[in-house]
């Protein structure tokens, strides 16, 4: 079973700054199986890139993935005071179908 | 736009049986996307459940298998979580889920059950 790592725990950063949170794989997964969401308190998480890299219908420029192999990495340009929530990465597996989930990223306000 | 509501009860005993049904708007079920819950319990991370296809599935997260049963309604274009044999660490809130190409494109706004007597 591949476990997805996250890091670090939590992010205390401000607005205006560049966040980067890391997802690492204990075996190498495909780029095309990995996506990244957001949630914020209360609400359903929602998905903000695909595929690695893809930015999912209607999510700002700002936001932008990267990865390959076992580091994958999600990055938020230029943080807006509405960016700061948890983030979870996802790995999809086909044998047998199965999601699963890092334990995510507190991003908070410093 | 696709929108999902789930619906069941909030309060369940342990040793009982959770029921939870996800009604379908803006889309098929029918159609080529497939069909999932994902849970999260209070204050921790999410975990996926299973999923169902009109032409394939279910297919389901090997620690739950036992005791899970995803099935489809077409008539109603709904969809169906069952999960047995409940005990405290099932509280969660619960969604359902539009799963597209190997991610969760998505979700419904989640419903809380909680275990207890």
């Amino acid at each position: 079973e591949i476990v997805l790592t996250q890091s670090p725990g939590t992010l205390s950063l401000s607005p205006g700054e560049r966040a980067t949170l890391s997802c690492r794989a204990s075996q190498s997964v495909s780029s095309t199986f990995l996506a990244w969401y957001q949630q914020k308190p209360g609400q359903a998480p929602r998905l903000l890139i695909y595929g690695s890299s893809n930015r999912a219908t209607g999510i700002p420029d700002r936001f932008s993935g990267s990865g390959s192999g076992t580091d994958f990495s999600l990055t938020i340009s230029r943080l807006e005071p509405e960016d700061f929530a948890v983030y979870y990465c996802q790995r999809y597996g086909s044998s047998p179908a199965m999601y699963t989930f890092g334990q995510g990223t507190n991003l908070e306000i410093k | 736009q696709v929108q999902l509501q789930e619906s069941g009860p909030g309060l369940v005993k342990p040793s009982g049986t959770l029921s939870l049904t996800c009604a379908v708007s803006g889309d098929s079920i029918n159609g080529a996307y497939w069909w999932g819950w994902v849970r999260q319990p209070p204050g921790k991370g999410l975990e996926w459940i299973g999923e169902i296809h009109h032409s394939g599935g279910p297919n389901y997260n090997p620690s739950l298998k036992s005791r899970v049963t995803i099935s489809l309604d077409k008539s109603k274009n709904q969809f169906s979580l069952i999960l047995n044999s409940l005990n405290p660490a099932d509280t969660a809130v619960y969604y359902c889920a539009r799963q597209g190409a190997y991610n969760i494109d998505s979700w419904g706004q989640g419903t809380l059950v909680t275990v207890s007597s």
